[in-house]
């Protein structure tokens, strides 16, 4: 089975600020990679996944993820950051024996002005 | 608009009560889970179903039950066995549950209280 540790909590960052959340992952097999966002009280939003190919991946609002596999970890940035940012984040790996997702305990971004 | 609904936002149970939170999809997704969400514990599977009249339990499946009798329609019963029913249920569905790499898509969840 795999598991998923996020590593922040809480990150507070002040609008126009980078960001950065860390995700790390354990599998003996390979995996797919999943980073979902969650604004207050509403369900998950896909923001990027990693199936294979290119390990920098690219979301379409500026956040990007790259897969290290030596590393064993999917970490998501941002070169700067708005006040609409302001959400839970949450890291995710499934894998080719284990196709049901497995979650991390989320990190939750807060954007000042 | 193709998505998941879930009903009600807000549902408030008494001791000893069962309670059914109602989850539909019309994206034409063969699977959909089921998950609770608790502060600083991320999400955990409650059930899940890859197909129609098939289900199965997944890591705390204890004190709910669930029955997928169409293809859209995947309600969850939180019985009076669950002893901690306080949380956000999320709902989600799939294409396919065995394919590589599925993303899941998620209902806006429904709010359990105990009174």
């Amino acid at each position: 089975a795999q598991s998923v540790t996020q590593l922040d909590s809480q990150v507070p960052v002040f609008e126009e600020a980078p960001v950065e959340l860390r995700c790390n992952y354990s599998s003996s097999v390979s995996v797919y990679l999943f980073w979902y966002v969650q604004y207050p009280n509403q369900g998950l939003q896909l923001l990027l996944k990693y199936l294979s190919g290119s390990t920098l991946v690219e979301s379409i609002n500026g956040f990007e993820a790259e897969f290290n596999k030596s590393q064993t970890s999917f970490h998501l940035r941002k070169p700067s950051v708005h006040i609409s940012d302001t959400a839970e984040y949450f890291c995710a790996v499934s894998s080719s024996n284990d196709y049901k997702l497995s979650f991390g305990a989320g990190t939750t971004v807060t954007v000042r002005a | 608009d193709g998505g998941i609904t879930q009903s009600p936002k807000y549902l408030f149970r008494k001791e000893g009560q069962n309670v059914t939170l109602s989850c539909e999809q019309n994206l034409n997704h063969d699977a959909m889970y089921w998950y609770r969400q608790d502060p600083g514990q991320g999400l955990r599977l409650i059930y899940y179903s890859q197909i129609v009249n098939d289900f199965q339990k997944g890591d705390i499946a204890e004190g709910y039950s669930v029955s997928r009798e169409k293809k859209e329609s995947f309600p969850l019963t939180v019985t009076s066995a669950q002893k901690n029913p306080t949380a956000f249920y999320l709902c989600a569905s799939s294409i396919a549950a065995s394919g590589v790499g599925e993303t899941q898509y998620f209902g806006p969840g429904t709010r359990l209280l105990v009174l």
